[in-house]
């Protein structure tokens, strides 16, 4: 089955230590973006790659850098994680053709800051 | 300023009591409107996509609808396993605008 995938599952860091959550996709959707979200909030849009180009939201730290190296992988590279980055961060694909917007997401990582 | 809003917050329900979940949205040049069903710990899962005012989609138990102005996602008869929280999204080829969603809990 095509799908978005996600690893690892569970990311335990410590406070200051960088981390990279990876996100692949069998859909071949050109865009790819990256969410953060935290308990009870809607999805925080981070950044997206519509094919390679690189789309940062005004709002998102420096903190946060992103890396497409092919169609399929995307990574999300958090520099040096604060307590306060501990959240949820989904990967979702779309395939932004005709009528087909809606996007797809992976299972999600759960990041944890110690 | 594009926003969207869902209501209510939570909504606890009796197995088989229909009700409706509301999502509201103020974002300009819309391109589609999505429903999304998000079980805890999980990422989104996409249920529908609607496009222009008037259009309706069905599965399951489950019906969305769309206005000018809102979208309404009808539950009818609703089962435990629908418990979860449903999150909708409008797309106006800027951006996706997501809901805080509405956790819905039903009891057997």
């Amino acid at each position: 089955d095509a799908m978005v995938i996600q690893n690892p599952r569970y990311q335990v860091t410590q406070f200051g230590k960088p981390v990279t959550l990876s996100c692949s996709q069998t859909l071949n959707h050109n865009v790819m973006y990256w969410y953060q979200q935290k308990s009870s909030q809607a999805p925080k849009l981070l950044f997206h790659y519509y094919d390679k180009d690189f789309n940062n939201e005004a709002d998102t730290p420096d903190n946060f850098q992103s890396r497409r190296p092919n169609t399929s992988f995307c990574f999300l590279d958090i520099r040096s994680p604060g307590l306060g980055d501990a959240a949820m961060y989904l990967c979702a694909t779309s395939a932004m053709s005709g009528h087909g917007y809606e996007q797809y997401f992976g299972p999600g990582t759960r990041l944890t800051v110690t | 300023e594009d926003q969207v809003t869902q209501s209510p917050e939570a909504l606890r329900l009796q197995e088989g009591e229909s009700s409706s979940l509301n999502c509201s949205y103020t974002v300009s040049g819309l391109r589609g409107l999505f429903w999304y069903r998000q079980d805890p710990g999980k990422g989104p899962e996409f249920l529908f996509t609607l496009y222009s005012a008037g259009e309706e989609k069905e599965k399951e138990r489950l019906k969305a609808t769309l206005t000018k102005k809102e979208s309404f996602l009808h539950i009818t008869a609703p089962k435990p396993e629908d418990s979860a929280t449903y999150l909708c999204a409008a797309y106006n080829f800027n951006k996706f605008y997501f809901g805080s969603g509405t956790k819905l809990n039903v009891k057997p």
